[in-house]
Protein backbone atom coordinates (compact mmCIF):
# COMPACT_ATOMS: atom_id res chain seq x y z
CA UNK A 1 0.00 0.00 0.00
CA UNK A 2 1.03 3.43 -0.41
CA UNK A 3 0.53 5.02 2.61
CA UNK A 4 -1.67 2.47 5.47
CA UNK A 5 -1.36 -0.77 6.35
CA UNK A 6 -3.71 -2.65 8.43
CA UNK A 7 -2.94 -5.48 11.10
CA UNK A 8 -4.26 -8.69 10.89
CA UNK A 9 -6.04 -8.95 7.42
CA UNK A 10 -8.64 -11.09 8.91
CA UNK A 11 -9.61 -11.53 12.49
CA UNK A 12 -12.37 -13.85 14.21
CA UNK A 13 -13.80 -12.97 17.59
CA UNK A 14 -16.78 -14.12 19.62
CA UNK A 15 -19.79 -11.98 20.12
CA UNK A 16 -19.10 -10.10 23.12
CA UNK A 17 -15.39 -9.87 22.81
CA UNK A 18 -13.47 -6.49 22.11
CA UNK A 19 -11.49 -6.70 18.51
CA UNK A 20 -8.67 -4.61 17.92
CA UNK A 21 -7.31 -3.47 14.57
CA UNK A 22 -4.08 -1.70 14.00
CA UNK A 23 -2.39 0.40 11.09
CA UNK A 24 0.79 1.73 9.87
CA UNK A 25 1.27 4.38 7.99
CA UNK A 26 4.83 5.65 6.05
CA UNK A 27 4.57 9.14 6.41
CA UNK A 28 3.64 12.86 8.26
CA UNK A 29 -0.05 13.08 8.59
CA UNK A 30 -2.60 15.90 9.01
CA UNK A 31 -5.42 13.15 10.34
CA UNK A 32 -6.09 9.86 10.28
CA UNK A 33 -9.25 8.33 9.94
CA UNK A 34 -11.26 4.72 10.28
CA UNK A 35 -14.06 3.54 7.71
CA UNK A 36 -16.36 0.42 7.90
CA UNK A 37 -17.37 -1.34 4.58
CA UNK A 38 -20.02 -4.12 4.92
CA UNK A 39 -20.02 -6.73 1.87
CA UNK A 40 -21.44 -4.97 -1.40
CA UNK A 41 -22.07 -1.80 -0.03
CA UNK A 42 -19.79 1.89 -0.19
CA UNK A 43 -17.77 2.47 2.77
CA UNK A 44 -18.55 4.35 5.76
CA UNK A 45 -17.11 6.73 7.82
CA UNK A 46 -16.65 5.73 11.92
CA UNK A 47 -13.79 8.25 13.24
CA UNK A 48 -11.41 10.91 12.70
CA UNK A 49 -8.50 11.64 14.56
CA UNK A 50 -6.51 14.31 14.13
CA UNK A 51 -2.32 14.45 14.33
CA UNK A 52 -2.42 16.40 17.50
CA UNK A 53 -4.75 14.35 19.44
CA UNK A 54 -3.61 10.72 20.72
CA UNK A 55 -7.00 9.17 21.78
CA UNK A 56 -10.24 9.36 20.37
CA UNK A 57 -13.83 7.67 21.67
CA UNK A 58 -17.09 7.05 19.62
CA UNK A 59 -19.77 4.96 21.80
CA UNK A 60 -17.89 1.67 21.45
CA UNK A 61 -15.36 2.43 19.31
CA UNK A 62 -11.85 3.57 20.76
CA UNK A 63 -9.05 5.22 18.39
CA UNK A 64 -5.29 5.67 19.72
CA UNK A 65 -2.87 7.26 17.30
CA UNK A 66 0.96 7.47 17.81
CA UNK A 67 2.29 9.79 15.48
CA UNK A 68 6.05 8.83 16.86
CA UNK A 69 5.24 5.00 15.81
CA UNK A 70 3.26 6.20 12.99
CA UNK A 71 0.56 3.49 14.11
CA UNK A 72 -3.26 3.70 15.03
CA UNK A 73 -5.42 1.30 16.38
CA UNK A 74 -9.02 0.61 16.57
CA UNK A 75 -10.82 -1.37 19.43
CA UNK A 76 -14.43 -2.15 19.45
CA UNK A 77 -15.97 -3.07 22.39
CA UNK A 78 -18.16 -5.46 23.39
CA UNK A 79 -18.18 -6.36 19.60
CA UNK A 80 -22.12 -7.40 17.89
CA UNK A 81 -22.34 -9.73 14.69
CA UNK A 82 -23.55 -6.64 12.76
CA UNK A 83 -19.66 -5.12 13.79
CA UNK A 84 -18.97 -7.89 10.90
CA UNK A 85 -17.23 -5.93 8.02
CA UNK A 86 -13.84 -4.97 6.28
CA UNK A 87 -12.19 -1.71 8.25
CA UNK A 88 -9.87 0.40 6.83
CA UNK A 89 -7.86 3.33 8.00
CA UNK A 90 -7.35 6.30 5.52
CA UNK A 91 -4.71 9.01 6.36
CA UNK A 92 -4.14 12.50 4.84
CA UNK A 93 -0.49 12.98 4.29
CA UNK A 94 -1.39 16.42 2.17
CA UNK A 95 -3.59 19.22 1.99
CA UNK A 96 -6.17 16.82 -0.25
CA UNK A 97 -6.82 13.46 -0.89
CA UNK A 98 -6.75 9.88 1.57
CA UNK A 99 -4.79 6.99 0.82
CA UNK A 100 -6.70 3.62 2.29
CA UNK A 101 -4.72 1.15 3.47
CA UNK A 102 -5.67 -2.77 2.41
CA UNK A 103 -8.33 -3.35 5.39
CA UNK A 104 -8.67 -5.53 8.17
CA UNK A 105 -11.48 -8.39 7.32
CA UNK A 106 -13.65 -8.96 10.70
CA UNK A 107 -16.26 -11.68 11.23
CA UNK A 108 -18.07 -11.81 14.67
CA UNK A 109 -19.30 -14.97 15.29
CA UNK A 110 -22.76 -15.02 17.43
CA UNK B 1 -26.24 7.02 5.71
CA UNK B 2 -25.11 9.75 3.17
CA UNK B 3 -27.05 10.84 0.57
CA UNK B 4 -24.86 9.73 -2.36
CA UNK B 5 -26.39 7.47 -4.94
CA UNK B 6 -24.38 5.51 -7.65
CA UNK B 7 -26.20 4.14 -11.09
CA UNK B 8 -26.30 1.19 -11.96
CA UNK B 9 -25.13 -1.51 -8.95
CA UNK B 10 -24.17 -3.91 -11.07
CA UNK B 11 -23.44 -3.85 -14.98
CA UNK B 12 -21.95 -7.26 -17.00
CA UNK B 13 -21.24 -5.77 -20.74
CA UNK B 14 -18.95 -6.93 -23.42
CA UNK B 15 -16.02 -5.70 -24.58
CA UNK B 16 -15.51 -2.43 -26.69
CA UNK B 17 -18.80 -1.08 -25.35
CA UNK B 18 -18.98 2.44 -24.20
CA UNK B 19 -20.08 2.72 -20.29
CA UNK B 20 -20.87 6.09 -17.94
CA UNK B 21 -21.33 5.00 -14.21
CA UNK B 22 -23.23 7.64 -12.77
CA UNK B 23 -22.64 9.14 -9.37
CA UNK B 24 -25.28 11.84 -7.69
CA UNK B 25 -25.20 13.54 -4.44
CA UNK B 26 -27.59 15.54 -2.47
CA UNK B 27 -25.72 17.35 0.41
CA UNK B 28 -23.93 20.14 -2.01
CA UNK B 29 -20.35 19.12 -1.37
CA UNK B 30 -18.28 20.83 -3.92
CA UNK B 31 -15.41 17.90 -3.63
CA UNK B 32 -16.20 14.42 -5.39
CA UNK B 33 -13.79 11.03 -6.16
CA UNK B 34 -13.96 7.90 -7.66
CA UNK B 35 -12.03 5.13 -6.43
CA UNK B 36 -11.28 1.53 -7.88
CA UNK B 37 -11.58 -1.30 -5.23
CA UNK B 38 -10.56 -4.67 -6.66
CA UNK B 39 -12.52 -7.85 -4.29
CA UNK B 40 -10.26 -7.56 -0.41
CA UNK B 41 -8.20 -4.91 -1.84
CA UNK B 42 -7.40 -1.50 -0.72
CA UNK B 43 -9.15 1.44 -2.75
CA UNK B 44 -7.29 3.74 -5.37
CA UNK B 45 -8.02 7.26 -6.31
CA UNK B 46 -8.73 7.69 -9.97
CA UNK B 47 -10.03 10.72 -9.94
CA UNK B 48 -11.52 13.56 -8.27
CA UNK B 49 -13.04 17.14 -8.62
CA UNK B 50 -12.88 20.20 -6.19
CA UNK B 51 -16.11 21.81 -7.71
CA UNK B 52 -17.48 22.39 -10.89
CA UNK B 53 -15.78 22.24 -14.14
CA UNK B 54 -12.42 20.95 -12.07
CA UNK B 55 -11.71 17.36 -12.81
CA UNK B 56 -7.82 15.80 -11.76
CA UNK B 57 -6.49 12.55 -11.77
CA UNK B 58 -5.96 10.27 -9.19
CA UNK B 59 -3.15 8.19 -7.96
CA UNK B 60 -3.65 4.97 -10.11
CA UNK B 61 -3.61 5.65 -13.64
CA UNK B 62 -7.39 5.04 -15.64
CA UNK B 63 -8.40 4.78 -19.14
CA UNK B 64 -11.59 6.68 -17.62
CA UNK B 65 -12.60 10.10 -17.85
CA UNK B 66 -15.02 12.10 -15.45
CA UNK B 67 -16.94 14.99 -16.04
CA UNK B 68 -18.41 17.83 -13.28
CA UNK B 69 -20.78 19.89 -15.24
CA UNK B 70 -23.23 20.13 -12.25
CA UNK B 71 -22.31 20.48 -8.55
CA UNK B 72 -24.22 17.38 -7.54
CA UNK B 73 -23.38 14.73 -11.00
CA UNK B 74 -19.90 13.71 -11.41
CA UNK B 75 -20.02 10.76 -13.92
CA UNK B 76 -17.67 8.06 -15.10
CA UNK B 77 -16.79 7.24 -18.60
CA UNK B 78 -15.11 4.44 -20.42
CA UNK B 79 -15.00 4.86 -23.96
CA UNK B 80 -14.10 1.06 -24.54
CA UNK B 81 -14.38 -1.25 -21.92
CA UNK B 82 -12.08 -3.88 -21.92
CA UNK B 83 -11.70 -6.96 -19.02
CA UNK B 84 -9.01 -5.44 -17.20
CA UNK B 85 -11.52 -3.02 -16.05
CA UNK B 86 -13.58 -5.27 -14.46
CA UNK B 87 -13.45 -4.35 -10.56
CA UNK B 88 -15.85 -2.38 -8.38
CA UNK B 89 -15.62 1.82 -8.85
CA UNK B 90 -16.77 3.62 -5.26
CA UNK B 91 -17.95 7.33 -5.83
CA UNK B 92 -17.14 9.49 -2.89
CA UNK B 93 -18.11 13.25 -1.96
CA UNK B 94 -16.98 15.71 1.18
CA UNK B 95 -17.64 18.81 2.50
CA UNK B 96 -16.59 22.53 2.27
CA UNK B 97 -14.50 24.54 3.75
CA UNK B 98 -11.10 25.33 4.91
CA UNK B 99 -10.14 21.96 7.03
CA UNK B 100 -8.56 19.79 5.25
CA UNK B 101 -9.74 15.96 4.51
CA UNK B 102 -12.83 16.03 6.24
CA UNK B 103 -14.97 12.60 6.05
CA UNK B 104 -15.86 11.34 2.95
CA UNK B 105 -19.49 9.99 2.57
CA UNK B 106 -19.30 6.89 -0.06
CA UNK B 107 -22.06 5.45 -2.52
CA UNK B 108 -22.73 1.38 -2.38
CA UNK B 109 -20.60 1.19 -5.73
CA UNK B 110 -21.18 -0.28 -8.96
CA UNK B 111 -19.75 -4.18 -9.51
CA UNK B 112 -18.79 -3.67 -13.15
CA UNK B 113 -17.62 -7.05 -15.12
CA UNK B 114 -16.36 -6.68 -19.01
CA UNK B 115 -16.85 -9.84 -20.74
Amino acid sequence: SQQGEEDPQALSIQEGENATMNCSYKTSINNLQWYRQNSGRGLVHLILIRSNEREKHSGRLRVTLDTSKKSSSLLITASRAADTASYFCATAPGANNLFFGTGTRLTVIP
Amino acid sequence: EADIYQTPRYLVIGTGKKITLECSQTMGHDKMYWYQQDPGMELHLIHYSYGVNSTEKGDLSSESTVSRIRTEHFPLTLESARPSHTSQYLCASSENGQALNQPQHFGDGTRLSIL
